[in-house]
């Protein structure tokens, strides 16, 4: 199975620019979503296929996958922002795999 | 509109077998390119993926806990049963359901069961 790997934070100033990445094997070669979960609160779809966003997600977030890297860039970064991010692949053996996640912190 | 609820006991003893069930509704567990997933989450820590049921009865499972899951489905009653054997403290955690689309990504889930493992 394969490992995804997120830094375990990234900090931002309202209004700027946030990118979180997630690492792994050939990452490019297939598929990556994105998840926000805010405490207390179940997981919320932003990313799907690398660079969709589901139906009521802001335009200001964004995602790109090359490589070994998928990223996911949240532009104009608000407050409500602030929450911990996961990016989801599946493995070689048509797994699931979760990345570690990423803390989001608007400052 | 698609919902999916998470039910079982909040506490299991060491060494017990949970068992859980996922009753959902908004959409049918044999359209082709549907599955329902389980996933949980460690108090403060990451989301682990544990099992998947696909609309066929495809089942897939974590690799490192494949031995202790079972998932299965009740197409007429819109529900997934994930069964836990050997239940340790380490696994408490809030177990979460969610629907796998055709696009292979979880669009939406339930709203979470905690399980606490505790003599």
């Amino acid at each position: 199975s394969s490992e995804l790997t997120q830094p375990p934070s990234v900090s931002v100033s309202p209004g700027q620019t946030a990118s979180i990445t997630c690492s792994g094997d050939k990452l490019g070669d297939k598929y990556t979503c994105w998840y926000q979960q805010r405490p207390g609160q179940s997981p919320l779809l932003v990313i799907y296929q690398d660079t969709k966003r589901p139906s009521g997600i802001p335009e200001r977030f964004s995602g790109s996958n090359s490589g070994n890297t998928a990223t996911l860039t949240i532009s104009g970064t608000q407050a409500m922002d602030e929450a911990d991010y996961y990016c989801q692949a599946w493995d070689s053996s048509t797994n699931v795999v979760f990345g570690g996640g990423t803390k989001l912190t608007v400052l | 509109q698609i919902t999916l609820k998470e039910s079982g006991p909040t506490l299991v003893k060491p060494t017990q077998t949970l068992t859980l069930t996922c009753t959902f509704s908004g959409f049918s567990l044999s359209t082709s390119g549907v599955g329902v997933g389980w996933i949980r989450q460690p108090p403060g820590k990451a989301l682990e993926w544990l099992a998947l049921i696909y609309w066929d009865d495809d089942k897939r499972y974590s690799p490192s806990l494949k031995s202790r899951l079972t998932i299965t489905k009740d197409t007429s009653k819109n529900q997934v049963v994930l069964t836990m054997t050997n239940m340790d403290p380490v696994d408490t955690a809030t177990y979460y359901c969610a629907h796998r689309t055709a696009l292979e990504d979880f669009d939406y889930w339930g709203q979470g069961t905690l399980v606490t493992v505790s003599s």
